[in-house]
């Protein structure tokens, strides 16, 4: 069965520091990748999102960046956080296009906090 | 672009009472997803329900169905028999197709209390 994996589920980091956010999905390949971030009480942003290895799309421009170094691993990085950053911060995965039964599967997400 | 919106921010409603909670969308697209998912306390985020907006037919998960209204562009999400564990944030979401890219539009979300 596939399995999808984020972490640190908390994270309280100084405003200009580094930030590196991991996600790993199991037991599927070649999915396609998300990062979204919600704000408190609202709805999901979707910020990158990946179609294969190395392949990283934007949606939004920020201070974040996102890589796909390897086929189920996708990390959401930033030189140097700002205030603006904090949120909760989502990793999902679907299977590759065409594919019966679509929707998102979630990784327990990540509580960003930026001081 | 896509967009969602889900014009009612709380809502509660009495355990093995229905409520129904209301989504409205906005595209030029003709075929593509629409889904409802859950997130409670937990802040896990799953599925609840999909519809095909090819198919006519309304779906139905066991005690979840929608009212999906194309032409309206309405999304519905019905939940019989309420009960204390479908308390949760319920967030309407749009894919268009074909989902090369798959991603999804969200709209901000429903908190929904069920009271004992």
């Amino acid at each position: 069965s596939q399995t999808i994996h984020q972490w640190p589920a908390t994270l309280v980091q100084p405003v200009g520091s580094p930030l590196s956010l991991e996600c790993t999905v199991e037991g599927t390949s070649n999915p396609n990748l998300y990062w979204y971030r919600q704000a408190a009480g609202r709805g999901l942003q979707l910020l990158f999102y990946s179609v294969g290895i190395g392949q990283i799309s934007s949606e939004v421009p920020q201070n974040l960046s996102a890589s796909r170094p390897q086929d189920r691993q996708f990390i959401l990085s930033s030189k140097k956080l700002l205030l603006s950053d904090s949120g909760f911060y989502l990793c999902a995965w679907k299977k590759g296009p065409g594919s019966p039964n679509e929707k998102l599967f979630f990784g327990s997400g990540t509580q960003l906090s930026v001081l | 672009a896509q967009t969602v919106t889900q014009s009612q921010p709380e809502m509660s409603v009495q355990e093995a009472e229905t409520v129904t909670l209301s989504c409205t969308y906005d595209t030029s697209e003709n075929n593509y997803y629409l889904f409802w998912y859950k997130q409670p306390p937990s802040r896990q985020m799953i599925l609840v329900i999909r519809q095909e907006a090819y198919k006519q037919q309304n779906a139905t998960e066991n005690r979840f169905s929608v009212n999906f209204q194309k032409a309206a562009k309405s999304f519905s999400l019905k939940i019989s028999d309420s009960q204390l564990g479908d308390t949760a944030m319920y967030f309407c979401a749009f894919m268009k197709l074909p989902t090369n890219a798959g991603k999804s539009t969200f709209g901000d979300g429903t908190t929904l209390t069920v009271k004992p």
